[in-house]
């Protein structure tokens, strides 16, 4: 099973600055995710990471405002940009261990980064 | 679209109390399903899974049986601890789907001594 870290855990930042999210794997994976759950809310999907290409948006959510970065494949990043009060959530990372045949195993996730914008 | 609908919360329960969290979804083929626990101030585990109809999942005295003709998973405990409070989500994944997990809302279980 994969072991995923993330950094910062927690953070508090002003509104208009941006903050840079990091997740590292202890194993290489062709995907990874970045999530965001909202305060009481469930999660969703932010975009997927692939390494060496550029990352793929789900709807609602925008390069400019989530650049995302994945130089290898044990690394990925994710910033949050020009940060506004509503950009507080938690933000987690994932990747997904594949199992034979088609079948899902499970998605693995990092601790989350539980962000306050000020 | 794919989605999961489970139950609203907070569940509130006493200790040795049962517990179940119904979970319903809408999704092409044949998914996955799942269940995931967030633990206070900590990130999601695995709680468990069923990868076809009739199959069972069960960890930590949970179960949950994946119902094709009611799309249905619900999870079940029968006898909670304190240790079981937490969030509760449901979820699916389509094997076509590579790492788009649908979740559902969440369910907040918290047991009292």
């Amino acid at each position: 099973s994969a072991v995923i870290s993330q950094k910062p855990s927690r953070d508090i930042c002003q509104r208009g600055t941006s903050l840079t999210i990091q997740c590292q794997v202890d194993s290489q994976v062709t995907m990874m995710f970045w999530y965001r759950q909202q305060p009481g809310q469930s999660l969703t999907l932010i975009a997927t990471a692939n390494q060496g290409s550029e990352a793929t948006y789900e709807s609602g959510f925008v390069i400019d405002k989530f650049p995302i970065s994945r130089p290898n494949l044990t690394f990925s990043t994710l910033t949050v940009s020009n940060m506004s009060p509503e950009d507080s959530s938690i933000y987690l990372c994932s990747v997904e261990e594949g199992g034979g045949q088609g079948y899902r195993t499970e998605a693995f996730f990092g601790q989350g980064t539980r962000l306050t914008v000020v | 679209g794919d989605s999961v609908t489970q139950m609203e919360g907070p569940v509130t329960l006493s200790e040795e109390a049962f517990l179940t969290i119904n979970c319903t979804y809408t999704a092409t083929g044949y998914p996955s399903l799942f269940w995931y626990v967030q633990y206070p101030g900590e990130g999601l585990q695995l709680l468990l899974k069923a990868t076809k109809a009739d199959d069972k999942g069960s960890n930590k005295g949970f179960e949950a049986t994946y119902r094709k003709e009611t799309t249905s998973f619900h999870l079940e405990k029968g006898s909670v601890q304190v240790s079981d409070s937490a969030v509760y989500f449901c979820a699916l994944i389509r094997t076509d789907s590579w790492g788009k997990f649908q979740f559902g809302a969440g369910t907040q279980v918290v047991v009292t001594p």
